[in-house]
């Protein structure tokens, strides 16, 4: 397996733009997970699914961020209008079975508001 | 909601000598505690979990303590090797709850 596929793997973009980043979790996994990281903020839980319905996005900074998952192998994360405080690395990992099995992250997609 | 201290935020050991990392949280009920390491670019990685019903957990040179009653838990690498320079990641979950991270430990291993 590939393990978890993220694109693109870097993103610029001016501010007041839309974002999309992309997510492909491992084959078989049911939970997948949306995190940003920040030196000022660390590693901050967005949002995760399971079996692809969204169960928590308490971690969604503001209704700008929008997650969606469509199917068992595709998520997006997406900021519309984005804005330079939303510059960050994103992850996305997934895992198998319960919220406590290993989550394996992606490479992440760093993002650049400028 | 749960909170994650986690202490030292930076730590240099010289190489062959062991490393202590040490988490607390705030939340009783939480139950599941992960460790990742995050080289520089590159993704965190789980190195070891510990989960409530257990008290300490071993995998090689990498061992984890938890402390239920003081709410802490630990990370403790021996004979480091300049390979475990990373930064280092708690995390804490509880039943219901999101995942929880410390601000991280930045180590560095001398030669």
């Amino acid at each position: 397996d590939a393990g978890v596929i993220q694109s693109p793997r870097h993103e610029v973009t001016e501010m007041g733009q839309e974002v999309t980043l992309r997510c492909k979790p491992i084959s078989g996994h049911d939970y997948l997970f949306w995190y940003r990281q920040t030196m000022m903020r660390g590693l901050e839980l967005l949002i995760y699914f399971n079996n692809n319905v969204p169960i928590d996005d308490s971690g969604m900074p503001e209704d700008r961020f929008s997650a969606k998952m469509p199917n068992a192998s595709f998520s997006t994360l997406k900021i519309q209008p984005s804005e330079p405080r939303d510059s960050a690395v994103y992850f996305c990992a997934s895992s198998f079975g319960t919220l406590t099995d290993t989550q394996y992250f992606g490479p992440g997609t760093r993002l650049t508001v400028l | 909601g749960e909170n994650v201290e986690q202490h030292p935020s930076t730590l240099s050991v010289q190489e062959g000598d062991s490393a202590v990392i040490k988490c607390t949280y705030s939340d009783s009920a939480s139950n599941y505690f992960p460790w990742y390491k995050q080289e520089l670019g590159k993704r965190p990685q789980l190195i070891i979990d510990i989960r409530s019903n257990v008290g300490e957990k071993k995998d090689q040179r990498i061992a984890v303590t938890l402390n239920k009653t003081a709410k802490h838990f630990s990370l403790h690498i021996t004979e480091t090797q300049p390979e475990d320079s990373a930064v280092y990641f708690c995390a804490a979950r509880g039943y219901g709850q999101n995942f929880v991270f410390g601000p991280g430990t930045r180590l560095s291993v001398l030669p």
